[in-house]
């Protein structure tokens, strides 16, 4: 079954609007993380959070592990948030590896 | 500190040809990943090394697609002959340590899009 799953998968909004994504995992995998994708395809790590919360400047991650999901806040939008948000999650069994949700497509406008 | 290199950025081939394209992880990490990203959904584990050692590789179509890391240190990833199903990017990323290790942190390059004709 699907093991990271991602909504919404798209979210438009204005400058200045805050913005919540989800992700449920299953309990196939563990140790949750949050990335952006820029429009230019750069991949970077915002959060590793396998549980609690965590924040860094607008940005900020809750993950409930006992229930299985991740939600990251953005505040304050700004046009360079725009890009993709994955979540992904390492897997429980065999070789452990990253396995990214869909993704949610943010696009911020002026 | 210089970040995960990768080259070339693009390539556009006709299928049935071969291409290859090349990582340099940061200075130090031993865990090397190659990803395939294609348009429209999150990034897809290949390959991953320890060293120049593999150690998952279940996602790899090894009926085409190789992969190596000599000396633990630059890796190369190669498919020979393309399918027009292999249009994407290829990501390669590396971190300290293996990515179940706790507080891992992976950082990927700028990705090699692939076009097949």
């Amino acid at each position: 079954g699907i093991q990271v799953e991602q909504s919404p998968p798209d979210l438009i909004l204005q400058e200045g609007a805050n913005s919540t994504l989800r992700c449920n995992f299953s309990d196939s995998v563990n140790n949750l993380q949050w990335f952006h994708q820029n429009p230019w395809g750069q991949l970077i790590n915002l959060f590793y959070i396998p549980s609690g919360t965590k924040q860094n400047g607008r940005l900020s991650a809750t993950t409930v592990a006992t229930e299985r999901y991740s939600l990251l806040y953005i505040s304050s939008s700004q046009t360079t948030d725009s890009g993709v948000y994955f979540c992904a999650g390492i897997t429980r069994q065999g070789a452990q590896k990253l396995v990214f949700g869909q993704g949610t497509r943010l696009t911020i406008n002026p | 500190e210089a970040g995960v290199a990768q080259s070339p950025r693009y390539k556009i081939i006709e299928k049935r040809q071969s291409v290859a394209f090349w990582c340099n992880p940061i200075s130090g990490h031993a865990t090397l990943y190659w990803y395939q990203q294609i348009l429209g959904q999150g990034p897809k584990l290949l390959i991953q090394f320890q060293n120049n050692g593999v150690v998952d590789d279940s996602q790899l179509p090894k009926d085409r697609f190789s992969a190596e890391r000599l000396k633990g240190v630059d890796s190369t990833l190669k498919i020979q002959p393309a399918k027009l199903e292999d249009s994407a990017v290829y990501l390669c990323a590396s971190s300290l340590k293996l990515a179940g290790s706790s507080s891992n942190t992976q950082y990927f390059g700028p990705g090699t899009r692939l076009t097949v004709l």
